[in-house]
């Protein structure tokens, strides 16, 4: 079974540094592009970026561009997000998706809630 | 900055056929944009419904069927069961980068 499995919700204060996880099981980590979804509070969903383990290819929404970090692990099928200094306006729900073909979300990930509060 | 814009709510009862669309304040929606539509029940991850404009999942029920309506990119539920009720979300395709719309919150009432 294709699953992405996401680590656990985080609680931090602003100016904290933090790394959400999003780990492949059941194909080719590396053959598959991998997306980063935001959902604030609420909201919609957001585009944030992707990256393609197999060459660390990685494009940003220029919304987040220089906001986040994107990046893969292939030793261990892992791919992350990652904050230098979170901000209150980062709570909220991350996902990650797999592109399969022509379609992406095959599968979603569970979500990592990211609370930022002081 | 590109825009995609949904209908906010649509209210359906059992039965009903319904369309949700998808606009770009970039002008027409093709098939070059790549459109694709995802659900989302409250407290749940996005399922996959539609990509490539028409195309199915392998577990996107056979109501839900994906077009091009108008210059805009459509959803459209033939039959609304009560489980349809959920937000759905298109995303377009913008060069390298991609665009979620803002959602329909979908009521089968």
């Amino acid at each position: 079974e294709v699953q992405l499995v996401q680590s656990g919700a985080e609680v931090k204060k602003p100016g904290e540094s933090l790394r959400i996880s999003c780990e492949g099981s059941g194909y080719s980590f590396t053959n598959y592009w991998i997306a980063w979804v935001r959902q604030m509070p609420g909201k919609g969903l957001e585009w944030m970026g992707v990256i393609y383990p197999g060459d660390s290819n990685i494009r940003y929404n220029p919304s987040f561009q220089g906001q986040v970090t994107i990046s893969a692990d292939t030793s261990i099928s892992t791919a992350y997000l990652q904050w230098s200094s979170l901000r209150a306006s980062d709570t909220a729900m991350y996902y990650c998706a797999r592109k399969y073909g022509d379609g992406w979300g095959d599968p979603w990930g569970q979500g990592t809630l990211v609370t930022v509060s002081s | 900055q590109t825009v995609v814009t949904q209908e906010p709510s649509l209210t359906v009862s059992p039965g009903e056929t319904v369309t949700l669309t998808c606009a770009s304040s970039t002008g027409a929606v093709t098939s070059d944009y790549s459109p694709s539509w995802f659900q989302q029940k409250p407290g749940q991850a996005p399922r996959a419904l539609i990509y490539s404009t028409s195309n199915k999942h392998s577990w996107t029920p056979a109501r839900f069927s994906g077009s091009l309506l108008g210059g805009k990119a459509a959803l459209t539920l033939s039959g609304v069961q009560p489980e349809d009720e959920a937000d759905y979300y298109c995303l377009l395709l913008y060069g390298g980068l991609r665009v979620f719309g803002g959602g329909t919150k979908l009521t089968v009432l």
